[in-house]
């Protein structure tokens, strides 16, 4: 398996405009997991589902952030406008069915709002 | 409250030296236990986990760690560390042994020197 996938790697963007972050989960896994990290706050968890269904949105910071997941394979998180305070890695993370209850990583995608 | 305390934000260790660092969590039960790596640009690498049974816990790339219930602790250990180990570490926590509701800790830095 080729692992989480995230795209892009790494996005530049100017204040106001919408980004939209893609991420495929692992073939199989059931829960899906979107973070963002960054030095003054470490990482934190913004969303999670379940079977595609969202389960705890209550770490999205704000309004401008939203988060699909259409079908089991392809999540999207979406800011829209963007705020240079959005400047982060932001992470997606899947895990498979109870007894594999690690969390795989994708490589994130480096997040640059000037 | 917190689940999970880092409490060394940075370590350096020289290569070849023995390193340990410390996780605790804040639980009434036993969780599930896990350590992260972050190589600088990547994403998260499982390093190892503790579900039950024996509290001595081998990972990947040399790595243990001990589960220890009446401290709390889940510290990480290696006997002999090389200049590959300079990354970032995580320890997390699923709370609901599902997946679903995990907490990682702020980090360590760790530094290497030759």
């Amino acid at each position: 398996d080729a692992g989480v996938i995230q795209s892009p790697r790494h996005e530049v963007t100017e204040m106001g405009q919408e980004v939209t972050l893609r991420c495929k989960p692992i073939s199989g896994h059931n829960s899906l997991f979107w973070y963002r990290q960054t030095m003054m706050r470490g990482l934190e968890l913004l969303i999670y589902f379940n079977n595609n269904v969202p389960i705890d949105d209550s770490g999205m910071p704000e309004d401008r952030f939203s988060a699909k997941m259409p079908n089991a394979s392809f999540s999207t998180l979406k800011i829209q406008p963007s705020e240079p305070r959005d400047s982060a890695v932001y992470f997606c993370a899947s895990s498979g069915l109870a007894g594999y209850n690690e969390q795989f990583f994708g490589p994130g995608t480096r997040l640059t709002v000037l | 409250a917190q689940s999970v305390t880092q409490p060394d934000i940075h370590i350096t260790v020289s290569e070849g030296a023995s390193l340990e660092l410390r996780c605790n969590y804040s639980y009434g039960a036993t969780p599930y236990l896990f350590w992260y790596v972050q190589s600088p640009g990547q994403g998260l690498q499982l390093l190892l986990k503790y579900f039950s049974g024996d509290t001595l816990v081998q990972g990947i790339k040399g790595f243990e760690a001990e589960f220890k219930r009446s401290q709390s602790s889940f510290n990480l250990r290696k006997p002999s560390v090389h200049w590959s180990d300079a990354a970032e570490y995580f320890c997390a926590v699923d709370l609901r042994n599902t997946g679903n509701q995990f907490y990682f800790g702020t980090g360590t830095s760790l530094t290497v020197i030759p």
